[in-house]
């Protein structure tokens, strides 16, 4: 089966950094993404690791330990546009991604 | 490019009944899927399909069925609907193939409430 931990939530001041973290449990791993999602719209796709390391687009970075099982998801320079749920997944196979809870993030004035 | 395209948006069911939700793209992708959001649960994967006329269940298929007769369309049917289906449905698609990204770009969202 699949095991995707993250936390629930997080609150961060505007302009902040924030991190992130997720661990992962998975019977394969052919990569791991990160999603955005708004309240009541569809997830839209932030990044991709499968090897090693930091992967950077700007304000986000996402970072990933295949050994660990672990990755994060760092946001800079926060705005108050950056409060949504945050979904990590991966990718066990080919095709299917299965997602994480999400981690709420409230960025505040 | 409409990407992909759910229909309805909103729909109110009873018991029992059965109703189907409708999924298109048109980026010619392989890789089409269906994922139910509750809440404290995330996306939790019901079918998917890897290609015209092939399917296969996820992690929840009870109570669905799905078929495949395009590479555009992949329809989701709820066969005798219960309140514990209650869920907001996203359709998703994707080229497939074990190398690359192949990002899964979602559609808007089914709302479906079962009373």
């Amino acid at each position: 089966g699949q095991n995707i931990d993250q936390p629930t939530e997080m609150t961060a001041t505007e302009g902040a950094i924030v991190q992130i973290n997720c661990t992962y449990q998975t019977s394969g791993f052919n990569g791991l993404f990160w999603y955005q999602q708004h309240a009541g719209e569809a997830p839209t796709f932030l990044s991709y690791n499968v090897l090693d390391g930091l992967e950077e687009k700007g304000r986000f970075s996402s970072f990933l330990s295949r050994s660990k099982g672990y990755s994060y998801l760092l946001l800079k320079e926060l705005q108050m546009k950056d409060s949504a749920s945050y979904l990590c997944a991966v990718r066990d196979g080919d095709y299917k991604l299965s997602f994480g809870a999400g981690t709420t993030v409230t960025v505040r004035a | 490019n409409a990407g992909v395209t759910q229909t309805p948006k909103f729909q109110v069911l009873k018991t029992g009944q059965s109703m189907t939700l409708q999924c298109a793209q048109d980026m010619n992708h392989e890789y089409m899927s269906w994922y139910r959001q509750d809440p404290g649960m995330g996306l939790r994967l019901i079918h998917y399909s890897v290609g015209a006329g092939i399917t296969d269940q996820g992690e929840v298929p009870n109570g669905y069925n799905v078929s495949r007769s395009t590479t555009e369309d992949f329809p989701l049917r709820l066969l005798s609907a219960a309140p514990s289906q209650t869920s907001v449905y996203f359709c998703a698609s994707s080229y497939s193939g074990v190398s690359g990204a192949n990002v899964l770009t979602f559609g808007a969202g089914s709302r479906l409430t079962v009373l």
